[in-house]
């Protein structure tokens, strides 16, 4: 069974502050999603990243994919209150047509 | 609409009742899936349906979960004599193909379903 752990759990700062959220895998993803979601709504697609060693940055977030595809990671700089919400990594397999997600990290951004 | 909409937003039954929830997917988009999110959770999945496919029916928890996909386009996801461990956000989610979990899903806003 693949499994996505992402860490940390919970994340509570002050805005301004720099932040990193992980997801990590034993397995390998031939694509990993990147979703943001907030009280009462669905999940909401930020990035998809598809080759080893890639970095996409939207706006303040910046998201890298692991060079052996195990791995992703979220780092937001000068974080705001309207970043706040729970963000959900997701694995995609070769040939498969379900994505695996994490638990995913509740970060809450004070002003 | 232009979304992913799911029906009704909130769902509070008793215990043992049956319940039944929908979702109509956006237009076009072959592909639907089925999660539930328990409080502060991940997604789990539940079933995924594409096109004229049989269902992956892999992540349905017990017999008491069913889910039926008419003419390609709404689904309606049943639970039988609910437990109060079936109370949880069920979400639903389209994508434009099937073809590889790759594909950005869209989803609904959820249904809360509430088990007294």
């Amino acid at each position: 069974t693949q499994l996505l752990e992402q860490s940390p759990q919970f994340l509570s700062i002050q805005e301004g502050e720099n932040l990193t959220v992980y997801c990590n895998s034993s397995s390998v993803f031939s694509s990993l999603q990147w979703y943001r979601q907030e009280p009462g709504e669905g999940p909401v697609l930020l990035v998809t990243v598809v080759t080893g060693g890639e970095v996409k940055k939207l706006k303040r977030l910046t998201f890298q994919f692991g060079d052996a595809r195990k791995d992703s990671s979220l780092h937001i700089t000068a974080a705001q209150p309207g970043d706040t919400g729970l963000y959900l990594c997701a694995g995609a397999s070769s040939g498969s047509e379900k994505l695996v997600f994490g638990k995913g990290t509740k970060l809450t951004v004070n002003p | 609409g232009a979304g992913v909409s799911q029906s009704p937003s909130n769902k509070v039954t008793e215990k043992g009742k049956d319940v039944e929830l929908r979702c109509d997917p956006i237009s076009g988009h072959t592909a639907l899936y089925w999660y539930r999110q328990s409080l502060g959770q991940g997604l789990e999945f539940l079933i995924y349906f594409q096109g004229n496919s049989a269902p992956d029916k892999s992540g349905l928890p017990s017999d008491r979960f069913s889910a039926e996909r008419t003419g390609g386009s709404v689904s309606t996801l049943t639970i039988q004599r609910t437990q109060q461990e079936d109370s949880a956000v069920y979400l639903c989610a389209s994508s434009l193909w099937g073809k590889g979990a790759s594909q950005p899903q869209h989803f609904g806003d959820g249904t809360r379903l509430s088990i007294l």
